[in-house]
């Protein structure tokens, strides 16, 4: 799976737009991309996925660059509970594993 | 609600204890997985089936055993505990892929601590 690279921590106002950004300068055609959190030591929650499209869902935008060398991660009205670990992961099921990588993350902060 | 269900959620036990982490899915999922978390080193994979009877080893499968005897079943199995197994475990599941584009889901962890 290619490597990704994600700011180590972010701060955001309680009710503004997060923007969590990503690097995947190694992407291959047909690697996902995907997003999970970690809210304190929870199991890691899905939020969303794509591969060349923005995807929207009731948690947030995903925007990937027409290149797909980057994409963004955007929590339109971030709330104190979106406070956590938020993992971008790049990804295509290889003889039918479909094993995460984790990295280290971005640790976003909702600042009152 | 669809869910991924572990138990226990937290055990404390001692060296050499056989001990069983259960893991139940309800969302008819082929494939399964475990994963540990240690700081430092993020998740890594110990152990996944694509299927009923059909199990491989991850990443760090060593002192684990797995068995899927029905679908929405994957036990975790330290036949002999030792300290350096102490860590936080997750289960996940996944509709089976091909080309990687189904989510995971994880249950909400086993903290495992091993004297």
């Amino acid at each position: 799976d290619a490597k990704t690279t994600q700011p180590p921590s972010m701060d955001c106002a309680e009710g503004r737009a997060a923007n969590l950004p990503c690097n995947h300068s190694t992407i291959s055609g047909n690697e996902y991309v995907y997003w999970y959190r970690q809210i304190h030591s929870q199991g890691p929650q899905y939020i969303i996925h794509g591969l060349k499209n923005n995807e929207t869902n009731e948690m947030a935008s995903l925007i990937i660059t027409e290149d797909r060398k980057s994409s963004t991660l955007i929590l339109p009205h971030a709330t104190l509970r979106d406070t956590a670990v938020y993992y971008c992961i790049v990804r295509v099921a290889i003889l039918g594993n479909e094993k995460l990588t984790f990295g280290t993350g971005t640790r976003l902060t909702i600042i009152p | 609600e669809a869910q991924v269900t572990q138990n226990p959620r937290y055990l404390i036990t001692v060296t050499g204890k056989k001990l069983t982490v259960t893991c139940s899915q309800n969302m008819n999922h082929e494939y399964m997985s475990w994963y540990r978390q240690d700081p430092g080193l993020g998740l890594r994979q110990i152990y996944y089936s694509m299927n009923v009877e059909v199990t491989d080893k991850g990443d760090v499968p060593e002192g684990y055993k797995v068995s899927r005897k029905e679908k929405r079943n994957f036990p975790l199995i330290l036949e002999s505990p030792s300290p350096n197994q102490t860590s936080l475990y997750f289960c996940a599941s996944s509709p089976h892929s091909t080309g990687g584009n189904q989510p995971q889901h994880f249950g909400d962890g086993t903290r495992l601590s091993i004297l």
